[in-house]
């Protein structure tokens, strides 16, 4: 599945940078998330947009910022990172109905290494 | 609160035996389920839902779940696993709203032997 692209796909940074991680998708879906994979853990829900308004932000540090310019694209701005934000970061996508029922599509996700 | 709970962080199969990926649910609601599965290097791809209907649910690859209402489960089958099917999978539940939000399991890395 090609339709959800995350650039880049590896990012290396220091704790005193700031860095964007970009999402596009092609699928006419209309909500987009941004997950944390890190190992060892349960995939992690940072931010829900849905018709390009933030519905969900499970507590994320202020040092990650969402913006959700248009319903194809999705970004994530980083700055002053700490060494355990490092973790693969994953866009996902979903034609969003009443009940739940959509598949999420993701994207192939951008690994985060934070020095 | 809607939980998803995998049983095994790592399961071993010999190639052609049984596949059995375990998932047990929590929800107050009539639940949305899903597995998915991730290969390396790559995002997560639909294997199968479950919605309403039919409660045995096939989907790509061969593989297959079963809804138990009574069991709260949604275990994961394949009758004889391939060494292509080696990957990371996911049992998730849709919850919420309009079902924004999708709580996943930890996640049972399959490991296929030859």
């Amino acid at each position: 599945e090609t339709g959800v692209t995350q650039t880049p796909r590896h990012l290396v940074m220091g704790m005193t940078n700031k860095k964007s991680l970009k999402c596009e998708q092609h699928l006419g879906h209309n909500a987009m998330y941004w997950y944390k994979q890190s190992a060892k853990k349960p995939l992690e829900l940072m931010f829900v947009y849905s018709l390009e308004e933030r519905v969900e932000n499970n507590s994320v540090p202020s040092r990650f910022s969402p913006e959700c310019p248009n319903s194809s694209h999705l970004f994530l701005h980083l700055h002053t990172l700490q060494p355990e934000d490092s973790a693969l970061y994953l866009c996902a996508s979903r034609k969003a109905r009443a009940g739940g029922a959509d598949t999420q599509y993701f994207g192939p996700g951008t690994r985060l290494t934070v020095l | 609160a809607q939980s998803v709970t995998q049983l095994g962080s790592h399961v071993s199969v010999s190639e052609g035996a049984l596949v059995l990926l375990r998932c047990n649910y929590s929800s107050s609601v009539p639940p949305y389920l899903f597995w998915y599965v991730q290969y390396p290097n790559q995002g997560l791809q639909l294997l199968l839902k479950y919605t309403t209907g039919a409660t045995l649910v096939k989907g790509i690859n061969g593989f297959e779940a079963e809804f138990k209402k009574s069991e709260t489960s949604f275990h994961l089958t394949k009758p004889s696993a391939h060494m292509s099917d080696a990957a990371e999978y996911f049992c998730a539940v849709s919850v919420g709203t309009g079902g924004f939000k999708t709580i996943f399991g930890a996640g049972t890395r399959l490991f296929v032997k030859a």
